[in-house]
């Protein structure tokens, strides 16, 4: 079972650079790498997947080393409204596996 | 139109009783999942169906009885409800199931979720 560990807050002002790590040592040959951001009061909500190297879409990117012992999220110039926690998500078979996730504080 | 929805949003009972959760997506999915999200914001998945069948089925109390009528529909029910049963329950749905069905993994769309409080 893949376990998932991040840090547990972040802090960044508006317009700069957010990088959130999640480490996954004993991930396994088959398993996604997956990050969803949840709000206060509503269900998670999906982000990015990847498998490894680079993916990038309209609102952040993952980058997975070689190893994929770890997966870095890259949020571009957030705003107040990325304030949020971040979780990192192993699909290892049939388990599910959820980080406890990182508390991003967004600063005016 | 909500892709993925729950009853009741907030539920409030007395210790002991027996409580349902419903939920119902409309994206034509074919599994759906139950997560149990604790105080300190820890996400955990419960169940998950395929097709009406159960592929998953992680150490819950067998107090725990999901019920899928129809692969649109993942109910949960509860028996003897507990203190420690106190969390916020999200339903969530996605194409296919996870790894290990010969398919890449899929996203998975979450419902608005419903804070359970056990008095």
């Amino acid at each position: 079972l893949a376990k998932t560990t991040q840090p547990i807050s972040m802090d960044s002002y508006e317009g700069q650079e957010v990088n959130i790590t999640c480490s996954h040592n004993n991930i396994a040959t088959n398993d996604y790498i997956t990050w969803y951001q949840q709000f206060p009061s509503q269900g998670p909500r999906f982000i990015i997947q990847g498998y490894k190297t680079k993916v990038t879409n309209e609102v952040a990117s993952l980058f997975i080393p070689a190893d994929r012992k770890s997966s870095t999220l890259s949020l571009p110039r957030v705003s107040l409204s990325d304030t949020a926690v971040y979780y990192c998500l192993i699909n290892a078979g049939n388990m599910l596996t959820f980080g406890g996730g990182t508390r991003l504080m967004v600063k005016p | 139109d909500t892709a993925v929805s729950q009853t009741p949003k907030y539920l409030v009972t007395q210790m002991g009783n027996d409580k349902s959760i419903k939920c119902e997506q409309n994206l034509g999915h074919d599994t759906m999942y139950w997560y149990k999200q604790d105080s300190k914001k820890f996400l955990k998945i419960m169940f998950s169906y395929n097709n009406k069948e159960l592929i998953i089925n992680e150490t819950v109390p067998n107090r725990f009885s999901p019920k899928s009528p129809d692969k649109a529909h993942l109910n949960l029910h509860i028996n003897s409800l507990e203190l420690g049963d106190s969390a916020v329950y999200f339903c969530a749905s996605s194409p296919m199931p996870g790894q290990g069905y010969g398919g890449s993994y899929n996203e998975q769309f979450f419902g608005p979720g419903t804070r359970l409080t056990v008095l």
